[in-house]
């Protein structure tokens, strides 16, 4: 089976960074990913790591250390409308298998 | 691209009453997968139908079932409802092996 932990809560301040990091159990890995959720909305992707290091879109980081099973979601230039719910999610093997998700974390941004 | 719709946004249902969710893929997807989340949890994985077929399941009772259409639009059926079966549930389909695109869910409430 698989296992992913997290954070299950983080405040920062508008402008500044955050890190929310994941430690992921899995008996075979293809890749981890990082979904966005707002109270009463659906899970949003923001990012995919199937390889060792630093994958950057925009403001939104995500590295992956495969030998560490760590991976963590960066984000840049917080905004109010950061405060949201973040997963990370693993798959154990290629193609249809499900994602597995973690509880989430819970990002308050503050002014 | 439409997107994922699911149906009804909410639902409220009695006890040992039975209830029928609906998705709709987004145009092109091939895998449909259905998700359960708890209040201030992480989605769970119910089940996942790839053309047609059930190609996963999560730890979920048979009281729980599903199915898949031609064009890709899905159905989550429960029987013997119970209180603890409140929650959102989310259906995602994809293509890609790592992007899943959620609808926003339907969420139930058992009385």
């Amino acid at each position: 089976g698989q296992s992913l932990e997290q954070p299950s809560e983080v405040t920062a301040v508008e402008g500044a960074i955050v890190q929310i990091n994941c430690t992921y159990q899995t008996s075979g890995f293809y890749g981890l990913s990082w979904y966005q959720q707002h109270d009463g909305g659906a899970p949003t992707f923001l990012s995919y790591n199937a390889l060792d290091g630093l994958e950057e879109t925009g403001r939104f980081s995500s590295f992956l250390s495969r030998s560490d099973s760590y991976g963590y979601l960066l984000l840049q230039e917080l905004q109010m409308k950061d405060s949201a719910s973040y997963f990370c999610a693993v798959r154990d093997d290629s193609g249809n298998t499900p994602l597995v998700f973690g509880k989430g974390t819970r990002l308050s941004v503050i002014a | 691209e439409t997107g994922v719709t699911q149906s009804p946004t909410h639902l409220i249902k009695t006890r040992g009453q039975q209830v029928t969710l609906r998705c709709s893929s987004q145009s092109g997807h091939n895998t449909v997968s259905w998700y359960q989340q708890a209040l201030g949890q992480g989605p769970q994985f119910i089940f996942q139908y790839y053309r047609e077929e059930e190609n996963g399941r999560g730890n979920f009772p048979p009281r729980f079932s599903g199915l898949q259409f031609p064009n890709y639009s899905s159905e989550l059926n429960v029987n013997a409802l119970e209180l603890d079966d409140s929650a959102l549930y989310l259906c995602a389909s994809s293509l890609e092996p790592y992007g899943y695109t959620f609808g926003s869910g339907t969420r139930l409430t058992v009385v």
